[in-house]
């Protein structure tokens, strides 16, 4: 019963450094979500996808690029890092057919960039 | 400008009594609204929901009101329990997709 799982948990990088955080859901969801949570701010959406090889933007968009090759996973990347993208990475999925549904969260990747 | 708002950043009930989690929101096209629990260290957690159709909703210990004319929604927990210490996310939608979270409410309930 795995739901959202996130990779990697834990990571740091250096400024100017490239990476990419798995997310991969086995729910079958149409919809997936990256958000970023910094201390006072809540979470906000990064990007999100309605479906496999669809990808938007949401509030907090720039530094970031995201891919969903496949239906159950949804990659985010960052080319540069700078120490603002310093934050708590979480990924959620959620079903949405005709009414709002709730999204269903992994539990997070804690990226720091020195 | 913060769309949906939690003005407590914290609050201590003791245990058995009521919690009354508070959120605001300014987005009058916001039509359903969900409450989100979060433990250290984990992802949040789907707790209730509302639609703007209605204005109460209930799930056991849990009960969420809208108020839709005060663009307000509250959460209340009765009987509070120590297990329900963790922070309280508040979230609403305009779409099927898109979620606006408010910054949180940390919880703590006193044995």
């Amino acid at each position: 019963n795995a739901g959202v799982t996130q990779t990697p948990k834990f990571r740091v990088l250096k400024t100017g450094q490239s990476m990419t955080l798995l997310c991969a859901q086995d729910m079958n969801h149409e919809y997936m979500y990256w958000y970023r949570q910094d201390p006072g701010m809540g979470l906000r959406l990064i990007h999100y996808s309605v479906g496999e090889g669809t990808t938007a933007k949401g509030e907090v968009p720039d530094g970031y690029n995201v891919s969903r090759l496949k239906k159950q996973n949804f990659l985010l990347g960052l080319e540069s890092a700078a120490p603002s993208q310093t934050s708590v990475y979480f990924c959620a999925s959620s079903l949405q057919i005709i009414t709002n549904q709730p999204q269903h969260f992994g539990d997070g990747t804690r990226l720091s960039i020195l | 400008d913060q769309q949906v708002k939690q003005n407590s950043p914290s609050l201590s009930v003791q245990e058995g009594r009521i919690s009354i989690l508070n959120c605001d929101y300014t987005n009058s096209m916001f039509d359903y609204f969900l409450w989100y629990k979060k433990y250290p260290a984990e992802g949040p957690t789907f707790l209730i929901s509302i639609s703007s159709i209605k204005d109460k909703n209930e799930d056991g210990r849990f009960t969420v009101f809208l108020n839709k004319s005060a663009k307000h929604l509250s959460l209340h927990i009765v009987p509070s329990q120590p297990g329900d210490s963790a922070v309280y996310f508040c979230a609403a939608s305009d779409a099927a997709y898109k979620y606006i979270f408010g910054t949180g409410t940390r919880l703590k309930v006193l044995a």
